[in-house]
Order: C-alpha cells, then structure tokens, then sequence
C-alpha cells in the first residue's frame, strides 16, 4: 500500500506559521478522523504531538494544531522556534490490512 | 512514568537469525497492545505490525507478513520482533511503540529508542 503524500520540505522563519499537508484516500485520511501527527529529531524516537486529527497530547505546546478536509489533513505550527526543526510525519488508519499507514515524511527547516 | 527499552545494536550476516526486545515499565503491558516500526537509512517510519494485549495473536502489515514474527512475554512485560533469515535489506532503525486502540485505530503515544540492526556480509 502507497504510503502518504507529504511534501518533501517546507521552511519557515521564526515566528512565522507553517502548514504541512498530508493527502490519502477515502480508505485513510478522507474516512476516518483517526490522523495522528509524529514529530521526530535526529537520532531520535517519534514523539506523538497530534492525535485524531486535532487532539494534542498533554505536554505538546499549543503552537501545533491539525485540521482535515475531505482526502487532506493538516498540521500547523505556529509561532515557529528553532527546536521546532525536525522531520513531521502523518499517519492514520486505513481500512486495509494495513491498519496504520505513514506519510512519507516532511523535513521542516527553520531558517 | 511509561518506558519502553529497547535491546542494544546488532550486527548480524545475511541468513542468520535476530530477536530484539522492548521491555515496557510504567503500566501493565496487557493493557495496550504493542507495535513496531521501521526506519530504513535515511528514509520514513513503515508500520509493521502489533502485538495485542501482551502474548495473545499478533497482526501484520501485508508488507512485513511472513517476513517477522512478533511474540511478547507478559510474565517479565517484554515484546520482541524476530527474523529467522536476515537479509541486507532488513538494516534499518527499529522502533517499539505503545498502541492504544482508538475505535478502528491506534495511537503510538510512547516509543522505545530504537534499535539499529545491521545485516552485512
């Protein structure tokens, strides 16, 4: 199964806002509000920051939010700061036999 | 406080045979399933499949079924991912990570620290 579509790279100044997008199918992202949102630093584990396309985890700052509309979901990170760098990947339930499926990632520089 | 430990790198020839292990503190592992993902060299995350409620059945993604076996042991809260045969195209970053049913779904709000596993004659 076909992972995701994410955009490769996106960048951003400090203080800017930023949005990354995350496009399936209706088998995925357009069926179920079950996106969820992973932030992942060098050499580091994913850190969830986004669940069930709005929900943020306690602990994750509110300058990140998720939206969805129709096949597309969106993660925003306002108020960009430096430790903000980092690869963004989405990742939602999809009705096949796959059960969870991942973007393709998106590295997001803070200029 | 949740942990997922990961076991440490492994370096392994083509052919053999590798288990790993996430040991999980902090909350009873049969209550949330258990997963695994993988991170090639420099590519994205990849879903493999989840252990659920510690040692009963396991569920693959059709990529990875057949390739893994995923098996857990509830009496010491231990998951492990197993190869009987390696191949170079297995050398990746491994990841555990805790799953909680949502509905249909899951979420993976804690993850091990991965584990590097490279196959190389």
């Amino acid at each position: 199964q076909s992972a995701l579509t994410q955009p490769a790279s996106v960048s951003g100044s400090p203080g800017q806002s930023i949005t990354i997008s995350c496009t399936g199918t209706s088998s995925d992202v357009g069926g179920y509000n079950y996106v969820s949102w992973y932030q992942q630093h060098p050499d580091k584990a994913p850190k969830l920051i986004i669940y069930n396309v709005k929900s943020r985890p306690s602990g994750v700052s509110s300058r990140f939010s998720g939206s969805k509309s129709g096949n597309t979901a969106s993660l925003i990170i306002s108020g960009l700061q430096a430790e903000d760098e980092a690869e963004y990947y989405c990742c939602s339930y999809t009705s096949s036999n796959a059960l969870v499926l991942f973007g393709g990632g998106t590295k997001l520089t803070v200029l | 406080e949740v942990q997922l430990v990961q076991s440490g790198a492994e370096v392994k020839k083509p052919g053999e045979s590798l288990k790993i292990s996430c040991k999980v503190s902090g909350y009873s592992f049969t209550s949330y399933w258990i997963g695994w993902v993988r991170q090639m060299p420099g590519k994205g995350l990849e879903w493999m499949g989840v252990l659920h409620d510690g040692d009963s059945d396991s569920r693959y993604s059709p990529s990875f079924q057949g390739q893994v076996t995923i098996s857990g042991d509830k009496s010491i809260s231990t998951a492990y991912l197993q190869w009987s045969s390696l191949k170079a195209s297995d050398t990746a970053i491994y990841f555990c990570a805790r799953h909680i049913p949502v509905g249909p779904a899951v979420i993976n709000d804690y993850w091990g620290q991965g584990t590097l596993v490279t196959v190389s004659s």
